[in-house]
């Protein structure tokens, strides 16, 4: 079954230094995946997809097929990164391109 | 250019009640989405749409009905509503092609609609 997991509810981290947001997934076709980001009371935005391989924010992710991976990283961590991170896995066939969300990860960025 | 507009941002209901979330969408896209966020549970699919007039299940149906008369608008309909049912409701919208899904293309959400049953 499709699945995505995020280990870590909260992650805490000082100011300046490096963050990884972990995202695994379970699925047998062909992954395609995104890094959702939701500021206090805001709408979820997009953050990266792994297919732009792309930096925003600071913020890296790279798809690993081998070990089903698909990790958020920054090197050095802004108070204002301080958010939900939600990972999100894309089904296709009968599913029609609907994502599944993981349970996502709070980050708190402390001064 | 709006994006996805949700109304109402707020609201509270008695168990029993019935409403309807509206969900509006300017970017001409043919996909809709209707989801629901819960602490520890991340965002679950409710019911989805791939173009005007159709609708379909997703993970979690039951008690919600949605429609889709007009391309840029999806309602969701609660009929009866229940304590757990109170949720933060987020609708998304994404593009496609004539005919089947643009890959990569991400979900553009709404606002939210915070809704309370007592």
């Amino acid at each position: 079954a499709q699945r995505v997991t995020q280990p870590e509810k909260l992650l805490s981290v000082f100011k300046g230094a490096p963050v990884e947001l972990k995202c695994n997934y379970s699925y047998s076709g062909s992954p395609e995946l995104f890094w959702y980001v939701q500021y206090s009371r805001q709408r979820l935005q997009l953050l990266l997809r792994h297919i732009s391989r792309e930096s925003i924010k600071g913020f890296t992710a790279d798809l690993n097929k081998g070990e089903t991976s698909f990790h958020l990283k920054k090197p050095f961590a802004q108070e204002e990164d301080s958010a939900m991170y939600y990972c999100a896995l894309r089904l296709y066939g009968g599913s029609q391109g609907n994502l599944i969300f993981g349970k996502g990860t709070k980050l708190s960025v402390k001064p | 250019n709006a994006g996805v507009t949700q109304t109402p941002k707020f609201r509270v209901l008695k168990t029993g009640q019935s409403m309807t979330l509206l969900c509006a969408q300017d970017m001409n896209h043919e996909y809709m989405y209707w989801y629901r966020q819960d602490p520890g549970m991340g965002l679950r699919l409710i019911h989805y749409s791939v173009g005007e007039g159709t609708t379909a299940k997703g993970e979690v149906p039951d008690g919600y009905n949605v429609s889709r008369l007009k391309k840029q608008n999806f309602l969701l309909g609660l009929e009866s509503a229940a304590p757990s049912q109170t949720s933060v409701y987020f609708c998304a919208s994404s593009y496609s092609t004539q005919g089947g899904f643009e890959r990569n293309q991400p979900q553009h959400f709404g606002d939210g609609t915070r809704l309370s049953i007592l």
